[in-house]
């Protein structure tokens, strides 16, 4: 059983904070990974997809991934209420995405 | 958005009865995908389809068919509801296998 694990939160942090989510996966083989963002009643949309190990940065997101210690995060910098939700990580293996079950991020005005 | 729909956005259903879902694409990608998402589980995958007539099953398959005709729509089925199968489904599309998905608005199917 491929397993992708979260805290499930919520995390609270500032308006203009740093917010830092975390993933760990349980398959090495894993080959690409993902960070969903999902409003309340909404469907998940993509935020940021990372393949290899180090850092990727867009705009206020950097993800992370470190495949050794199978280990995945999302930073998000000068956090905004509407950053507010839930943050989905996702392992792709072969045909399939696994997903974790969600970060709840509050941010506070 | 991705140009991905699905319908119907909200059905109530009784104990029993067949239900089919249907996600339509306009994005003419090979691979379709139906998750469920119950709360503290997450997305779980129920079928893929990786091209017309071609699918597999997921972690959660029992109780669930699949069938796709055509690029672009995957049908879900329902063959007798329960109410375990309750839940918010969605469909979601990728070009290639290990490529980004995009996910479609969602159904709320409520067995009672």
């Amino acid at each position: 059983q491929k397993e992708v694990e979260q805290n499930s939160g919520p995390l609270s942090v500032p308006e203009g904070a740093i917010a830092s989510l975390n993933c760990t996966y349980s398959d090495r083989g894993s080959q690409s990974f993902f960070w969903y963002r999902q409003y309340s009643g909404k469907s998940p949309e993509l935020i940021m997809s990372i393949y290899s190990n180090g850092d990727k940065e867009d705009g206020r997101f950097t993800a992370q991934l470190n495949k050794a210690s199978q280990y995945v995060s999302l930073l998000i910098r000068d956090s905004q209420p509407s950053d507010s939700a839930t943050y989905l990580c996702a392992v792709n293996d072969f045909n399939k995405f696994y997903f974790g079950s969600g970060t709840k991020l509050n941010v506070k005005p | 958005d991705a140009g991905i729909t699905q319908s119907p956005r909200h059905k109530v259903t009784e104990t029993g009865t067949p239900v089919t879902l249907r996600c339509h694409q306009t994005e003419n990608h090979r691979y379709m995908y139906w998750y469920r998402q119950d709360p503290g589980h997450g997305l779980r995958l129920i079928h893929y389809s990786y091209g017309v007539k071609d699918t597999d099953k997921g972690e959660v398959s029992d109780g669930y068919s699949v069938s796709r005709s055509k690029t672009e729509d995957f049908l879900l089925t329902l063959e007798s509801a329960t109410s375990s199968q309750t839940s918010v489904y969605f469909c979601a599309i990728s070009r290639g296998r290990q490529e980004t998905q995009y996910f479609g608005p969602g159904t709320r199917l409520l067995v009672l």
